[in-house]
């Protein structure tokens, strides 16, 4: 079973500054599976990345998705007010996972 | 695309489930639906898919045995059904349409179910 693991846990920053997260699997993955959500407080889980770096049409380019193997990273290139939330990154497929999280919050 | 879920329950511990979820705007045979839940605070957990056209099923090792996921193609529905519930299946209870090859991209409002004696 592939385990995907989430860094930081958290990550305190302004509007306007650059956010990169962290998503390592335990084993080598296909790039094609591997996705980003954003969650907001009591809302389901909104799809952003798909096979690792493609974005899901109408999500601002600010975002952006790269990686492969284990390594894989979610970059918000300048923090919008409303992009402050938790983002799940997620290995789909035949055996699907996600991440634990990382909760992007305000400084 | 839209799907809508059934309301929120409390439910015993030892007591069956069984959540719905509406499919609307799309062909619903031609995707799958897959069950994600969410206990408060935590992560998001993949309990398992059903191929809505087919019916076959692909679940969680840890939800085997103890899960059911099923369609019913004529009213475009899902349903979820866990027994022998615990405490710990306190969550809220997502279907998300999924067609495996990409990842689920529309996703019900979600169903909080309560374990509680």
């Amino acid at each position: 079973e592939i385990v995907l693991t989430q860094s930081p846990g958290t990550l305190s920053l302004s509007p306007g500054e650059r956010a990169t997260l962290s998503c390592r699997a335990s084993q080598s993955i296909s790039s094609n599976y591997l996705a980003w959500y954003q969650q907001k407080p009591g809302q389901a889980p909104s799809l952003l990345i798909y096979s690792a770096s493609s974005r899901v049409t109408g999500i601002p380019d600010r975002f952006s998705g790269s990686g492969s193997g284990t390594d894989f990273t979610l970059t918000i290139s300048r923090l919008e007010p409303e992009d402050f939330a938790v983002y799940f990154c997620h290995l789909y497929g035949s055996s699907p996972t996600f991440g634990p999280g990382t909760k992007v919050d305000i400084k | 695309v839209q799907l809508v879920q059934s309301g929120a329950e409390v439910k015993k511990p030892g007591a069956a489930l069984k959540v719905s979820c509406k499919a609307s705007g799309y062909t619903f045979t031609s995707y799958g639906i897959s069950w994600v839940r969410q206990a408060p605070g935590q992560g998001l957990e993949w309990m398992g898919w059903i191929n809505a056209f087919k019916g076959n099923t692909n679940y969680a090792q840890q939800f085997q045995g103890r899960v059911t996921m099923t369609t019913d193609t004529s009213t475009s529905t899902a349903y979820m059904e866990l027994r022998s519930l615990r405490s710990d299946d306190s969550a809220v209870y997502y279907c998300a349409r999924d067609l495996r090859l990409v990842p689920p991209d529309s996703w019900g409002q979600g169903t909080l179910v309560t374990v509680s004696s």
